[in-house]
């Protein structure tokens, strides 16, 4: 059974930092592209980043760009987003999801909430 | 980007009558290898995102036959042959021919 469980999320304050992981299990995790998606409060879905199997090539939405980083460590079947300069714009639901240009299994997600 | 626009925003549906829901997209989604990356989501109350259909018209693993997806170039449509309470919640559709990935502005579907 596939399994993404994200975690990380939290209160931070604007400007501030967080990383989240998303552990994988249950498939190949290293044949598989990964992504995330967020979601805030009330609002509908929007794609965050993405990265290949290896790690290699990234991709990230304009609102993220030079903030976010997206990685993964194929040993230990996890995916991160590190998150930099926040602000109140990127509180919401963070899902990681696996990607086969659709995507077919999401995590629960986890809460960033951006507010002094 | 790649616009996607979904009507009706939202649709009260009796149980049991179907349900069709439209998306389409500012530019074609046929990919320069044939494919066209457009599939459907549900998103029911509490809950993240699930995979109802990609490439347009294929059903994922669970999905019940109910569901079923049509469409090309920037034209879309997803049909509920009948409709179940279980159904309720937000439909969205999603391109992944090119980057960014954009997603539709979701329908609410909800019971009458």
């Amino acid at each position: 059974e596939v399994q993404l469980l994200e975690s990380g999320g939290g209160l931070v304050q604007p400007g501030g930092s967080l990383r989240l992981s998303c552990a994988a299990s249950g498939f190949t995790f290293s044949s598989y592209a990964m992504s995330w998606v967020r979601q805030a409060p009330g609002k509908g879905l929007e794609w965050v980043s993405a990265i290949t199997t290896s790690g290699g090539t990234t991709y990230y939405a304009d609102s993220v760009k030079g903030r976010f980083t997206i990685s993964r460590d194929n040993s230990k079947n996890t995916l991160y987003l590190q998150l930099n300069s926040l602000t109140a714009e990127d509180t919401a639901l963070y899902y990681c999801a696996k990607y086969q240009r659709y995507f077919d299994y999401w995590g629960q997600g986890t809460l960033v909430t951006v507010s002094s | 980007d790649i616009v996607m626009t979904q009507t009706p925003l939202s649709s009260p549906v009796t149980l049991g009558q179907p349900a069709s829901i439209s998306c389409r997209s500012s530019q074609s989604l046929v990919h320069s290898d044939g494919n066209t990356y457009l599939s459907w989501l549900q998103q029911r109350p509490g809950q993240p995102p699930r995979l109802l259909i990609y490439q347009v018209s294929n059903r994922f693993s669970g999905v019940p036959d109910r569901f079923s997806g049509s469409g090309a170039g920037t034209d879309f449509t997803l049909k509920i042959s009948r409709v179940e309470a279980e159904d309720v919640g937000v439909y969205y559709c999603m391109q992944a021919t090119q980057f960014p990935v954009t997603f539709g502005q979701g329908t609410r579907l909800e019971i009458k």
